[in-house]
């Protein structure tokens, strides 16, 4: 597509609830990237796939959080018994590939709020 | 590991004061040095960016330049414009460890009044 489509762009959940973010990156963006923001904070890398590589997860948090990618194409991003901390808009990007100087191009975020 | 750290803000100027938002990290090698903006209610997008040391990245009439001496890559723009106002990060990646992933600094928030 033209750019890097997350859905839902807005999701509240009740603490405990599991949830699903989806994002769909650029066609022929090999490499795919997950980021949260939390309110007036900067950006906390999660996760990063890259063709058929083993994803980099050094980022995620906790085991409740995982990712998954088919081929190069959607990634999920799932948080398994929500809390209140995860809060936070999450973001996806894809870049052509993972050399230093690659530039990511950033979806719209889904904002996740946990009552 | 890598990390990048931007001057707190928020940052508050006149139309057509001059900007430096200050930005300095720590990587082995030669990383890539970026920085990204976010206008209100839009997506993170590439402001500019630059590949080797003493190079110059400019845009919209924003530049930086990466200073390996100084390990900097302060952002400066001559005159600013209420339009300006956003979020600024600045980010690396590549270095030593020569992946993609973009580490960033905490942000800093720019406000410019008429």
């Amino acid at each position: 597509g033209a750019g890097v489509s997350q859905s839902p762009s807005n999701k509240v959940t009740e603490k405990g609830k599991d949830v699903e973010l989806r994002c769909d990156p650029i066609s022929g963006h090999t490499a795919l990237y997950w980021y949260r923001q939390r309110l007036g904070q900067g950006l906390e890398f999660l996760i990063y796939f890259q063709g058929n590589s083993a994803p980099d997860k050094s980022g995620l948090p906790s085991d409740r959080f995982s990712a998954e990618r088919t081929g190069e194409s959607v990634s999920t991003l799932t948080i398994q018994r929500t809390q209140q901390e995860d809060s936070a808009v999450y973001l996806c990007a894809s870049s052509l590939d993972i050399s230093g100087a690659n530039v990511l191009t950033f979806g719209a975020g889904s904002r996740l709020t946990v009552l | 590991g890598n990390s990048v750290t931007q001057m707190e803000g928020p940052v508050t100027l006149s139309e057509e004061a001059f900007l430096t938002i200050n930005c300095t990290y720590t990587a082995t090698g030669y990383p890539s040095l970026f920085w990204y903006v976010q206008y209100p209610g839009e997506g993170l997008q590439l402001l500019l960016k630059a590949t080797k040391a003493d190079d110059k990245g400019s845009n919209k009439g924003f530049e930086a330049t990466y200073r390996k001496e100084t390990t900097s890559f302060h952002l400066e723009k001559g005159s600013v414009q209420v339009s300006d106002s956003a979020v600024y990060f600045c980010a690396l990646s590549g270095g030593s460890s020569n992946t993609g992933k973009l580490i960033f600094g905490q942000g800093t928030t720019l406000q410019v009044k008429p």
